[in-house]
Formats: C-alpha cells, structure tokens, sequence
C-alpha cells in the first residue's frame, strides 16, 4: 500500500502559487522526489531533496523536513500547462520509488 | 538516443491468457523498473532490477514474472492474465549514481484484460 499521504486535487488561478504537501512514513527513507504526469503520458522528473531544506529548480521549488517526515512541492507563476497530476515518491534502497497517490492540479484562467 | 521505449503500446487479453512486455532503454542505465497505475492512483512498483541477470520483487510482485538478460532489456510477464491486472504498465530506468537519480519512464502500455 502507499506509505506517502497527499491531496488528492487543489485548484489555483493562472499566475498564481500553490503548494502541494506530502507526509510520508520513514521507514528505509533516502530522499524524497516529485513528479508530474499530464493526462495519459509518463511521469516525469521534477525534483529531489535528499537533505532538509529547498530546492529550487525554475518555477518549481521543493522542500523537505526529515524531522517531521514532511515535504512540499511548490509551483509559483502557474501556467494553464502545469494542470497535471502531481506524486511524490519516497526513495528507498536500490533507488526504488514509492509512489503517492498523487495530486491532480487544475488550473483556471 | 530513444530513450526507454515500450512495446505494445496497447493490449487486449481474455482471462488466462499469457504476454510479455518489453521495455528497452538506451541510456547504459543498471537499474530498471516495472510500475503499473491504475485509474487514479500512484504508481506501484511490480519488479525491479539493479543490472543485468538481477532480479528482485516490489510492493506487487504476484501474477508477474521478469527477466533482465541483457544489460538495456527488462521483460514482464504475465503468465495467466487476470482482470484484475488491466491497467497501465511504465517502465523506468536510472543510472544508480548517487541519491535521488531521476528516473525515466516509457509510454506505457496500455493492457486490458476480459
């Protein structure tokens, strides 16, 4: 089963910030990792924390807290092309992932 | 370079049928990986293996089968298909080197099972 808790939808305006939140448990934890999926593609790659604090890679930022087992994925300037789903994934040995059940993001003119 | 590639694309079985998917990557990557998704959800891993001739199960290994005997190939099989297993397979690759590799998934292949 999914070891990682998110929302399951939020929606924002064009322009606008919004911030998807993750717990997860911290059984075998190595890192946390974020990525997207437009309706009927593959994920792919938006970020990675391995230690506390932020990373920030163009419009989207991430940030982890190892202490409390919580992380964010953080999308400012929102583009009507970043309505998507949204999944953090918990990395375990060998570089395995383990996936939330993800957030869908819609956004509005 | 193509990337990680799947073939098919789509599949329609009846109960108790058996198929294999094949994903191939071209990036020399060690590690691969075998998801399904269903509607709505994550992706949870069935296999997955640290290179060539490795093997080793994930969270939903039952009903499936693999085998990685070249280095850029990583089979699925489903011995005796059930409905229960319809759902979106990806394939994804990483090179292993160092924390938080990114991973890279195929198209996926779309199995319907009746």
């Amino acid at each position: 089963g999914q070891s990682l808790e998110q929302p399951s939808e939020v929606t924002a305006v064009e322009g606008a910030i919004v911030q998807i939140n993750c717990t997860y448990q911290t059984s075998g934890f190595y890192g946390l990792s974020w990525y997207q999926q437009h309706d009927g593609g593959a994920p792919t790659f938006l970020s990675y924390n391995g230690l506390d604090g932020l990373e920030e890679t163009g419009r989207f930022s991430s940030f982890l807290s190892r202490s409390d087992s919580y992380g964010y994925l953080l999308l400012q300037e929102l583009q009507m092309k970043d309505s998507a789903s949204y999944f953090c994934a918990r990395e375990d040995s060998s570089y395995k992932l383990i996936f939330g059940s993800g957030t869908r993001l819609l956004v509005r003119p | 370079n193509a990337g990680v590639t799947q073939t098919p694309k789509f599949r329609v079985l009846k109960t108790g049928q058996s198929m294999t998917l094949l994903c191939a990557q071209d990036m020399n990557h060690e590690y691969m990986y075998w998801y399904r998704q269903d509607p709505g959800m994550g992706l949870r891993l069935i296999h997955y293996s640290v290179g060539e001739g490795t093997t080793a199960k994930g969270e939903v290994p039952d009903g499936y089968n693999v085998s990685r005997l070249k280095k850029q190939n990583f089979l699925l099989g489903l011995e005796s298909a059930a409905p229960s297993q319809t759902s979106v397979y990806f394939c994804a690759s990483t090179n292993g080197q160092g924390a938080g590799n990114e991973q890279f998934f195929g198209p996926g292949t779309r199995l319907t099972v009746l």
